[in-house]
């Protein structure tokens, strides 16, 4: 069963560093581009980032670019995204998902984790 | 960048009806199309990619079609528990952009 399990949401001020963490389980981590798709409140889904099934290519929205992060550890199966100078508009539900199939084209998602809630505070 | 617009943004209809949501991309994608559903207060859920290849375990009373700017999802006989807004999703190249959102609600 493929579980994703995020982790590190809470409160900061801005212009502060958050690390997000997403515990990935149940398939071959390496198999698969990993992204961040975030929601503010009472708002629709956004796409954040995404890292390729190599690890080598990264992609990123361009309110984020250039401030956060993605990257993971294959040895314990994490993505992570490591948020600086945040904003108060990066207030969210961070989640962590999961490309859908592992030679199809595109970059859809067929898990997602629980999420987890980054406020900021100005 | 793509843009994803749905239309409407919001539905209300009875149980057992047909509902259709309509999604247009700015430019052609193929059929590098998703559907998500997220009912209130959970996870968004995949339905359909490939514009009409429904996800496993979906229900066969949802539906999908298009290519290039223009899909459809289509829910046969809406229930109780299709409460949900749905999401369009770009997938063909980045940004993957997601539509707005329409939010079906039970007349």
């Amino acid at each position: 069963e493929v579980q994703l399990l995020e982790s590190g949401g809470g409160l900061e001020q801005s212009g502060g560093s958050l690390r997000l963490s997403c515990a990935a389980s149940g398939f071959t981590f390496t198999s698969y581009a990993m992204s961040w798709v975030r929601q503010a409140p009472g708002k629709g889904l956004e796409w954040v980032s995404t890292l390729s099934t190599s690890g080598a290519t990264t992609y990123y929205a361009d309110s984020v670019k250039g401030r956060f992060t993605i990257s993971r550890d294959t040895s314990k199966n994490t993505l992570y995204l490591q948020m600086n100078s945040l904003r108060a508009e990066d207030t969210a539900v961070y989640y962590c998902a999961k490309k859908g199939g592992t030679t199809t084209p595109g970059n859809y998602f067929d898990y997602w984790g629980q999420g987890t809630l980054v406020t900021v505070s100005s | 960048d793509i843009q994803m617009t749905q239309s409407p943004s919001s539905l209300s209809a009875s149980v057992g009806d047909r509902v259709s949501i309509t999604c247009r991309a700015s430019q052609g994608i193929s059929n590098y199309l998703a559907w998500y559903q997220q009912k209130p207060g959970k996870v968004p859920s995949l339905l359909i990619y490939a514009a009409s290849t429904l996800q496993s375990g979906v229900p066969s009373r949802f539906s999908g079609s298009g290519s290039g700017t223009d899909f459809t999802l289509t829910i046969s006989s809406l229930q109780p528990e299709d409460v949900a807004t749905y999401y369009c999703q770009n997938y063909n190249s980045a940004p993957w952009t997601f539509g707005p959102g329409t939010r079906v609600e039970i007349k």
